[in-house]
């Protein structure tokens, strides 16, 4: 079973930041690798896939980077509908993995 | 528009069964990939199941060898997600997912998610 590790759990910004999340798999994966945003009460919402490539409607101020075993998402100039926890998942192995998230509060 | 509608959460007492399902529209079902995910309240995402566009590969997490098994039905647009001998750490909201995969085996990123249904596992 491939491991992630995400950090920080929680990180605390202010609107027109910019955000750096991490996720560390115990094993090396190739680009099998996606983001999501989770919101309170609702689902969790594909960002990225392919560790790099944003899904239909994800806006250009996210962006996924990384390879091996460390993987980032980096999301520039904060709106106040980013604040949610975001989660990554590997899909490189038969059993896929989430990492536990990070919150991403005011 | 993806549609992802499951059905069949309640609550349970420990070591009895339920049955999920998940009734999909918008997309040509066959063609894709199911899987399950489970949250439990406050709590992060857990990948549970998933299955091929055929049905005929299937992967379970550890915790739920043996016990959930999945099924679809192409011709219904349904996945199911039987659960057996059910554990107070299985309560959760469940989670299916259109699952693109990149091949016939059910690995892939999770595109469209329904809204969930929950089970509790209590006496």
């Amino acid at each position: 079973e491939v491991l992630l590790t995400q950090s920080p759990g929680t990180l605390s910004l202010s609107p027109g930041e910019s955000a750096t999340l991490s996720c560390r798999a115990s094993h090396r994966i190739d680009n099998s690798f996606a983001w999501y945003q989770q919101k309170p009460g609702q689902p969790p919402r594909l960002l990225i896939s392919g560790a790099s490539t944003r899904a239909t409607g994800t806006p250009d101020r996210f962006s996924g980077s990384g390879s091996g075993t460390i993987f980032t998402l980096t999301i520039s100039r904060l709106e106040p509908e980013d604040f949610a926890v975001y989660y990554c998942q590997q899909y490189e192995k038969s059993q896929g993995s989430f990492g536990r998230g990070t919150k991403l509060e005011i | 528009d993806v549609q992802l509608l499951e059905s069949g959460g309640g609550l349970v007492q420990p070591g009895g069964s339920l049955r999920l399902s998940c009734s999909a529209s918008g997309f040509t079902f066959r063609h894709y990939a199911m899987t399950w995910v489970r949250q439990a309240s406050g709590k992060g995402l857990e990948w549970v199941s998933a299955i091929s566009a055929s049905g005929a590969s299937t992967h379970y997490a550890e915790s739920v060898q043996g016990r959930l098994t999945i099924s679809r039905d192409n011709s219904g647009h349904t996945t199911y997600l039987q659960m057996n001998s059910l554990r107070a750490d299985d309560t959760a909201i469940y989670y299916c997912a259109k699952t693109v995969t990149r091949g016939v085996i059910p690995r892939g990123y999770l595109e469209d998610w329904g809204r969930g249904t929950l089970v509790i596992v209590s006496s």
